[in-house]
This record gives C-alpha cells, structure tokens and sequence, in this order.
C-alpha cells in the first residue's frame, strides 16, 4: 500500500518563503507529482521529481529524498494568489493511478 | 489544445434521477480517470481506463457508471445516488509518459438532494 502524509495548514506572510513537507512511504517509486488547487478548481501541475535533489521552478521549487521517502515544495516570494491547496501525490500501479497526499491548505495574508 | 474539458460544471439531481457526466480531451492522452474529491480532501481515484478499457476500478458502488466510448471522451453515469455522494468530480488523463504529469478538467459539482 501507500501512505503520503503532509500537514494539514500553514500560514505565511505575503512575500515570505514557506516549505511544505510531504513523506511518502509505497512498495514502488515512480517519481512524486506536486500540484496546486484552488478551491473548487482542478489541480494544476507544478513539478515532478524523479531524482533526488532539488529543481527549481521560478519561485517554486521541489525537493526530493527517496532514500528518506521525503520531499517538499518551496514556495518563495509568497502571494497572495498562492493561498491554495498542495498536493503532493506518487503515481501507483506503474503510471496508471496518482495517488494524492492529504494535501495542505496554505493561507497567505497581507 | 492542452486541455480537459468536463461538463456540466454544476449538476444538482435528486436521489431517483439519472444524469450523466462528460469529459473530453484532445491531448492523444490514452489514459482517462475519475476522480471524486469532498470538501478539504484530497482527490479520490475512482475509475481508470487505459486505451479505452475499464483497467482499474476502485471498488465504486454500481450506482455511478463509467464509459468510454472513444480516446477522447470519458462518461460518468449517475444513478439513484445518496446525498453523500456529493462533491466534485474531477476528470484527468495523461500520455503513457512519465514526467508529463495528468491533466485535470475543472469538475462537476454535484449536490444529491
């Protein structure tokens, strides 16, 4: 089975830098997806790793650890439009399922 | 065109009535999912098909239906449903790809009265 665990809200400060956490423990490693989803929207991807190590994306960055089962999404110069939901999410069953994280709702305020 | 289009994009029904859900993509993705996601959760997988077979169902009760007619539509029939099969439902598909990611639709909303 799987188990992808991330907390559950954060807050931060408009133009602030926040981490958020997701380990994962599955049977199988296919890479680890990150998405963003505003409420009531579709997620919308953000990165992909595959590799350990960090790839950075604009403001967006994504860490990955697969010996510790272990990545994060940094988020830098916060937003307010980034107050949304990330899910990090591990793809199952070779690629045919994605299986989401509990996701984590990050408000960002003035 | 890089998208996942659903409809309708809210859908009220009672518990007696049978609807439908659509989703259509034009990415030559072969592979097209069901999703259902309650408020402050993270997605559900529910249904996948795979060069339009049924592979993957994740023991959904009979009362929602899936269907593919072809590569670029995905059915979600609806059938005597309970109130707490409320929620959104989300359509993807993804390329047989790795990195490419799954392309999400913006859902259905839907309220079983």
């Amino acid at each position: 089975g799987q188990n992808i665990d991330q907390p559950t809200e954060m807050t931060a400060t408009e133009g602030a830098i926040v981490q958020i956490n997701c380990t994962y423990q599955t049977s199988g490693f296919n890479g680890l997806f990150w998405y963003q989803q505003h409420a009531g929207e579709a997620p919308t991807f953000l990165s992909y790793n595959v590799l350990d190590g960090l790839e950075e994306k604009g403001r967006f960055s994504s860490f990955l650890s697969r010996s510790k089962g272990y990545s994060y999404l940094l988020l830098k110069e916060l937003q307010m439009k980034d107050s949304a939901s990330y899910l990090c999410a591990v793809p199952w069953t070779g690629f045919q399922k994605l299986v989401f994280g509990t996701g984590t709702r990050l408000l960002v305020s003035p | 065109d890089t998208e996942v289009t659903q409809t309708p994009k809210h859908l009220v029904m009672g518990m007696t009535n049978k609807k439908s859900l659509k989703c259509e993509q034009h990415m030559g993705h072969r592979a097209m999912y069901w999703y259902k996601q309650k408020a402050k959760k993270p997605p559900e997988l529910m249904f996948v098909y795979s060069y339009e077979k049924l592979s993957i169902n994740e023991s959904v009760p009979s009362r929602f239906s899936p269907e593919c007619p072809n590569s670029s539509l995905l059915n979600l029939h609806l059938h005597a449903l309970q109130p707490e099969d409320s929620a959104l439902y989300l359509c993807a598909s993804s390329s047989s790809g790795a990195g490419d990611g799954y392309t999400f639709g913006s859902g259905t909303r839907l309220t079983v009265v």
